[in-house]
């Protein structure tokens, strides 16, 4: 069964702008990984950030982390038209070693 | 990064056919790898983990019958849908892990389109 959820399901902004997408899950969790979808294909990691960590950066990816709220939220900076895809958050559930998707955020950047 | 293949990339068969989706890691040794379905605007759901040299893992409400799995050695999953039927068109995606489970990102194949006319 899908653990997350995320939001907004969708989100448009214009090319430069930051885009933030949350994800929030139901259980107490290892991990937490962020990837990224682009349309028809695999899947490509962005982030993992762990339980006991409260804030990851990569470039231009900031993931934070709040298991008290059971959530997480990615913030892409300076946004391009080559972010459009699809992002989802994915927890593996503390005790399995199996990870769950969230709904998954469509982002477009309009250039 | 590890790389994880997948083949065929897209297929399109007749109703009532079986088809055999492979999934292969090309640069590490997975003991497990991880078969997820994901339809048209939705998310990945998972359906089964592979173990190598044992019974795969079933979620719950997935056809064991239905989608035979194989893990037969450290670098090949196999995902048969057997008896197909256009319900079952859908993009199938693998998953595996080089490190211990838990320890860190999934690597995914570039996923099998299937179409059942």
């Amino acid at each position: 069964s899908q653990q997350g959820e995320e939001d907004p399901q969708a989100l448009s902004i214009q090319e430069g702008e930051n885009a933030t997408m949350n994800c929030s899950y139901k259980t107490s969790i290892n991990n937490l990984q962020w990837y990224r979808q682009n349309s028809g294909r695999g899947l490509v990691h962005l982030i993992l950030i762990r339980s006991n960590e409260r804030e990851k950066h990569s470039g231009r990816l900031r993931v934070t982390l709040d298991t008290s709220k059971k959530s997480s939220s990615l913030l892409i900076t300076a946004s391009r038209a080559a972010d459009t895809a699809s992002y989802f958050c994915a927890t593996q559930r503390r005790g399995t070693y199996k990870y769950i998707f969230g709904t998954g955020t469509r982002l477009k950047v309009l250039a | 990064g590890a790389v994880v293949s997948q083949h065929p990339s897209w297929v399109i068969c007749k109703s009532g056919t079986s088809v055999k989706i492979e999934c292969r890691s090309l640069d590490f040794q997975a003991t497990t790898m991880f078969w997820y379905r994901q339809f048209p605007k939705q998310s990945l759901m998972l359906m089964a983990t592979s173990n190598e040299g044992s019974k795969a893992t079933y979620e719950q409400g997935v056809e064991k019958d239905k989608f035979l799995i194989n893990h037969a050695s450290l670098t090949l999953s196999t995902l048969t849908v057997t008896s197909a039927h256009p319900e079952d068109s859908s993009f199938y995606i693998c998953s595996a892990s080089p490190g211990p489970l838990g320890s860190g990102e999934l690597f995914f194949g570039e996923g099998s389109r299937l179409t059942v006319l």
